[in-house]
């Protein structure tokens, strides 16, 4: 069964300050990852994905995030928040002919500091 | 402005009322999806269209129906209400599956009292 875990359920940050939310799945073939954000009170948002090519993906707002092989890993990253990217991130993958269905992780809220 | 459109926002429901939250599309998306989103356990997929005629069920699917007869609409019933299925509700489509990235609608707050 595909699964994908966040382990940060909240990660707290100074503005301007850089950030990393984990994301790590579980899986024997070969996986395609997103990752989606959701401000408060409305849906998911793509932020960027990996589908193939090169493990270093950039998506909007200045996040990219970098898929590793072996450590069955696609943390996304951040070198300098703003409040408002304030939200919570949803990492979320599918499988090689499992197009349609996608694994979404439980969350990690990204609270910014002032 | 082309989207997913849910309506309604927020719904309160007696036990046992049915009711159908509706989804409309405008992107001429092939597949659509059913999610419902509870604190700690991210999204879970209740039904999905991979086009019109075809339905298939997710990972939640008791207590919902689901049909396509249009690309543009994706409605999901519920049979008979109850507490369990207090829930953010949202709708997304895709044009060529998940590969594409989903867009969602804004969701449902439904709360079954």
């Amino acid at each position: 069964a595909q699964s994908v875990t966040q382990l940060d359920s909240q990660v707290p940050v100074f503005e301007e300050a850089p950030v990393e939310l984990r994301c790590n799945y579980s899986s024997s073939v070969s996986v395609y990852l997103f990752w989606y954000v959701q401000y408060p009170n409305q849906g998911l948002q793509l932020l960027l994905k990996y589908l193939s090519g090169s493990t270093l993906v950039k998506g909007i707002n200045g996040f990219e995030a970098e898929f590793n092989k072996s450590q069955t890993s696609f943390h996304l990253r951040k070198p300098s928040v703003h409040i408002s990217d304030t939200a919570e991130y949803f990492c979320a993958v599918t499988f090689s002919g499992g197009y349609q269905k996608v694994t979404f992780g439980t969350g990690t809220k990204l609270q910014v500091i002032p | 402005n082309a989207g997913v459109t849910q309506t309604p926002k927020f719904q309160v429901l007696k036990t046992g009322q049915s009711m159908t939250l509706q989804c409309a599309q405008d992107m001429n998306h092939e597949y659509m999806s059913w999610y419902r989103q509870d604190p700690g356990m991210g999204l879970r997929l209740i039904h999905y269209s991979v086009g019109a005629g075809i339905t298939d069920q997710g990972e939640v699917p008791n207590g919902y129906n689901v049909s396509r007869s249009t690309t543009e609409d994706f409605p999901l019933r519920l049979l008979s209400a109850a507490p369990s299925q207090t829930s953010v509700y949202f709708c997304a489509s895709s044009y060529q599956g998940s590969l594409d990235g989903y867009t969602f609608g804004s969701g449902t707050r439904l709360t079954v009292v």
